[in-house]
């Protein structure tokens, strides 16, 4: 049985600590992306992984920190200082052809963080 | 840069009635257009994949969308609506380096 998954789905935190919300994949795909939904907004990318060992920030990657040291896994850290942590984070993952822009994301189901 | 526009924040139809989800793209190439569907506190689920093969393209559930480059549109049909397809629909742009430009989402309800 193929896919994504995440742990846990609902998870709460305190104000100040960090949190790891995990993420893996056996559709052995070499790219590996987190996203942030909030509602009314869309998807903004945190962070994303071409091959493993490797890493790019994206377009919100301020308070969050992740790994990638293995090609099934990539876990995100949300540190204390990301100031709006309260969110529904998405994790994906797809076959990761070289710059192409028809590659086709899978998505896990969603992590929903509350800092209390 | 690339950007999606979904015309509208929420859609509301009938069951068995037509149901129309409006999309415009903006990007200076010919770009890789998605359909994803979400239902509540779920992943994302791909409906349908624009790669220019053919301007029609059909999904999963009875879905299909257009690709009109002259009017820089990707819309999304389906001929008869269910209560199951009650759910939030984003169109997506692809682009170079794996990155994808989501629209904000459309927020489909379907009255029984």
């Amino acid at each position: 049985d193929g896919g994504i998954t995440q742990s846990p789905k609902y998870l709460f935190r305190k104000e100040g600590q960090n949190v790891t919300l995990s993420c893996e994949q056996n559709l052995n795909h070499d790219a590996m992306y987190w996203y942030r939904q909030d509602p009314g907004q869309g998807l903004r990318l945190i962070y994303y992984s071409q091959i493993v060992n490797d890493f790019q920030k994206g377009d919100i990657a301020e308070g969050y920190s992740v790994s990638r040291e293995k090609k099934e896994s990539f876990p995100l850290t949300v540190t204390s200082a990301q100031k709006n942590p309260t969110a529904f984070y998405l994790c994906a993952s797809s076959i990761g052809e070289a710059g192409a822009s028809t590659d086709t994301q899978y998505f896990g189901p969603g992590t929903r963080l509350t800092v209390l | 840069a690339q950007s999606v526009t979904q015309l509208d924040s929420h859609v509301s139809v009938s069951e068995g009635t037509p149901v129309l989800l409006r999309c415009n793209y903006s990007s200076s190439y010919s770009p890789s257009l998605f359909w994803y569907v979400q239902h509540p506190n779920k992943g994302l689920q791909l409906l349908l994949k624009y790669t220019s093969a053919a301007t029609l393209v059909k999904g999963i559930n009875g879905f299909e969308a257009e690709f009109k480059k002259s009017e820089t549109s990707f819309h999304l049909t389906k001929p008869s609506a269910h209560m199951s397809d009650a759910a939030e629909y984003f169109c997506v742009s692809g682009g170079s380096n794996y990155k994808l430009t989501f629209g904000k989402g459309t927020l489909l309800t379907v009255n029984p």
